[in-house]
């Protein structure tokens, strides 16, 4: 069955590095999706991303995050500058066509210290 | 904005008998979709199953099926025949309809459930 890989599963960073989150996406998915779950708490929406172009982002998606797709086939999350609070379950997902349903990588574990 | 409650944290069910997990949630859309999803410890985000609002019926799948009711806003899902495997944290979802809406999914806090052998 297809499914939404990331990589890696766990990453350590130290505050004010730069960090990259990978993801593939299921092949003929259109439609792109980062959220992220800070330990205990609820996932929340980041960014949508389709047609090449971000489509929504929150408020929480400010000038230190950026989406790429680089390649027929990887979804990038980058933050440029680490902050403690972006230690967090980043989590990928796709969906097919609008309307949709996503689904969910495994998540990378981002520890900031 | 669209808001998703789940009013029970934890829950506990014996092995083999059904539990019941509770979710509302607020919007002004008259047509959305909503979604239970399951966390197990392994942190990986799966889902259970789905419901469009326009659809009356009840949707099922396997053992987990849902009680939709619109007017109440309300969308809870049903575990029957609890299994070991079932023990996780779940979380409701609601998504905005396609046309002119957010695609984006909007979560409730999750309710954490044990399965007691």
């Amino acid at each position: 069955e297809p499914e939404v890989t990331q990589t890696p599963s766990h990453q350590v960073t130290q505050m004010g590095q730069e960090v990259i989150l990978r993801c593939v996406p299921i092949s003929n998915h259109l439609y792109f999706y980062w959220y992220r779950q800070i330990l205990g708490q609820k996932v929340e929406f980041l960014v949508s991303f389709y047609n090449n172009e971000i489509s929504e982002k929150s408020e929480i998606f400010d000038d230190q995050f950026s989406v790429e797709r680089p390649d027929g086939s990887n979804f990038t999350l980058k933050i440029r500058s680490t902050k403690l609070e972006d230690s967090a379950m980043y989590f990928c997902a796709s969906s097919q066509r609008i309307g949709g349903t996503a689904f969910f990588g495994q998540g990378t574990r981002l520890t900031v210290v | 904005a669209q808001t998703v409650t789940q009013s029970q944290p934890e829950m506990s069910v014996q092995e083999a008998e059904t539990v019941t997990l509770s979710c509302t949630y607020d919007t002004s859309e008259s047509d959305y979709y909503l979604f239970w999803y399951k966390q197990p410890p392994s942190r990986q985000m799966i889902l259970v199953i789905r419901q469009e609002a326009y659809k009356q019926q009840n949707a099922t799948e396997n053992r987990f099926s849902v009680n939709f009711q619109k007017a109440a806003k309300s969308f809870s899902l049903k575990i029957s025949d609890s299994q070991l495997g079932d023990a996780a944290m779940y979380f409701c979802a609601y998504r905005s309809p396609t046309q002119g809406g957010s695609e984006k999914l909007v979560f409730g806090k999750g309710t954490k459930l044990t399965v007691n052998p």
